[in-house]
């Protein structure tokens, strides 16, 4: 099964409108944590925001923020008042074991394009 | 304060050669990690250190693949006879010892013809 599931390959979305992405994970290890990266044409990952399992409050950085439904296993990334900037490829990941004994490194979705529209 | 750097950025080589990536983390971050992409995926995870130690190693990382970070600074990723199917660009990550976020660098696209 994947650890990290992005269902919208690609998506138009009308300049200064708000965009979801979806994200959903399938972890067995209670402490664990998320993000979101944003991927130019460039090739460059930018990290964008990031929540711990643990954390009690949905994470917020400026215009992003992470929809995170533990109980659905879901962190959708949300942008509020899209730019043409935003134009990009969108990845989720997980890092599984933060307390010990888990894997180092992320383990990635396949990523959604997203598309602004002046 | 700089971020990741990775040398070179692109890289075209023959079936057969050995290539060799160079990744600089942000200098205060003990931890490195190298991932693959291959067009239209996410980064797969290969390897990572944690200072000098090489802590973890993927499946994916076959005999041919070896990396090292022998001053616990930059790393190499060398790629013995490379095939088409090496194909892919190679993306190096940094963290500190209290963080859990990876900042990458820009990559180095390899080309195998």
């Amino acid at each position: 099964a994947q650890k990290i599931t992005q269902t919208q390959p690609g998506m138009f979305v009308q300049e200064k409108e708000a965009v979801t992405l979806d994200c959903t994970y399938d972890t067995s290890d209670p402490s664990y944590g998320l993000f979101w990266y944003k991927q130019p044409s460039s090739g460059e990952m930018i990290f964008l925001i990031y929540q711990g399992s643990y954390d009690q409050q949905n994470a917020t950085e400026g215009r992003y923020s992470l929809n995170f439904q533990k109980a659905r296993k879901s962190a959708n990334l949300v942008i509020s008042a899209s730019q043409l900037g935003d134009s990009a490829m969108y990845f989720c990941a997980m890092r599984e074991g933060l307390w010990g004994g888990g894997a180092d490194g992320l383990t990635f979705g396949k990523g959604t394009h997203l598309i602004i529209q002046p | 304060d700089t971020g990741v750097s990775q040398n070179p950025r692109h890289k075209i080589t023959k079936r057969g050669q050995n290539v060799t990536f160079r990744c600089d983390p942000i200098s205060e971050h003990n931890r490195l990690y190298w991932y693959r992409q291959t067009l239209g995926q996410g980064p797969e995870f290969l390897t990572y250190f944690q200072n000098e130690a090489q802590l973890e190693k993927s499946r994916l990382l076959s005999d041919r693949f070896s990396a090292e970070r022998p001053k616990g600074s930059f790393s190499t990723l060398e790629i013995q006879r490379t095939e088409q199917g090496d194909s892919a660009m190679y993306l190096c990550a940094s963290s500190g010892q209290t963080q859990e976020t990876q900042y990458f660098g820009p990559g180095t696209r390899l080309l195998v013809l």
